[in-house]
């Protein structure tokens, strides 16, 4: 069974520049997550999503960033315009919510660096 | 707000010694916690999950400890191996949320 994807696996762009980066969950999980992992630390929830509605999107700078899941599957999240601070890997990572443990599994993320 | 830590920061072993990984969180009413692996410029595998109700949890090599009432997790990895050498993080889900709180990571080191 084929984990979470993600692309593009790198991203190199001129602040101010906007960026897109593209999670497909594994199949049948309902619920998606975007997490930010700045170097040196752990990673921190920007948004979820449970089917196609964002239901946790507190953490997410919404002056610049923003997210969309159509028809509940792949997931988009967008950063216009990218500023010097955004450089970090972004995750995501997709859950099955029926389940007891509801456990994450994670896709290899996206490096961002903004020059 | 739950935060989670993990100390050292970094850790060198010579091949063959066991490895102990500490976690602490301030938020008791957690509902799981789990040990992920992350080499490095890739993802987060996940390693072991503890449930709340859970003392403990094995996997080979691996064995992952939890007492809630303390606020801690260890992480045990026996007779390391090179391979074993990348970062890890504990991660804690508390009750009525599904989101993770992270600590910073245990960089680990085997040398050969």
């Amino acid at each position: 069974e084929a984990g979470v994807v993600q692309s593009p696996r790198y991203k190199i762009i001129e602040k101010k520049q906007p960026v897109a980066f593209w999670c497909n969950p594994i199949s049948g999980h309902n619920t998606l997550y975007w997490y930010r992992q700045n170097l040196g630390q752990g990673p921190e929830l920007l948004i979820r999503y449970e089917n196609e509605e964002a239901v946790d999107d507190s953490q997410l700078p919404k002056d610049r960033f923003s997210a969309e899941r159509l028809k509940g599957v792949d997931s988009t999240l967008k950063i216009q315009p990218a500023e010097l601070g955004d450089s970090a890997v972004y995750l995501c990572a997709s859950s099955l919510t029926s389940t007891l443990t509801n456990e994450q599994f994670f896709g290899p993320g996206t490096r961002l660096t903004v020059l | 707000k739950q935060e989670v830590t993990q100390i050292p920061a970094a850790l060198s072993v010579p091949e063959g010694e066991n490895l102990v990984l500490n976690c602490s969180f301030t938020d008791s009413a957690i509902y799981n916690l789990q040990w992920f692996r992350q080499d490095p410029g890739k993802g987060l595998t996940s390693l072991l999950l503890i449930q709340s109700s859970q003392r403990e949890q094995t996997s080979g090599r691996l064995n992952a400890s939890l007492d809630k009432s303390s606020g801690r997790s260890t992480l045990y990895i026996a007779a390391s191996q090179p391979g074993d050498s990348a970062t890890y993080l504990c991660a804690v889900r508390l009750r009525n949320d599904y989101k993770l709180s992270f600590g910073a990571g245990t960089t680990v080191t085997v040398r050969a």
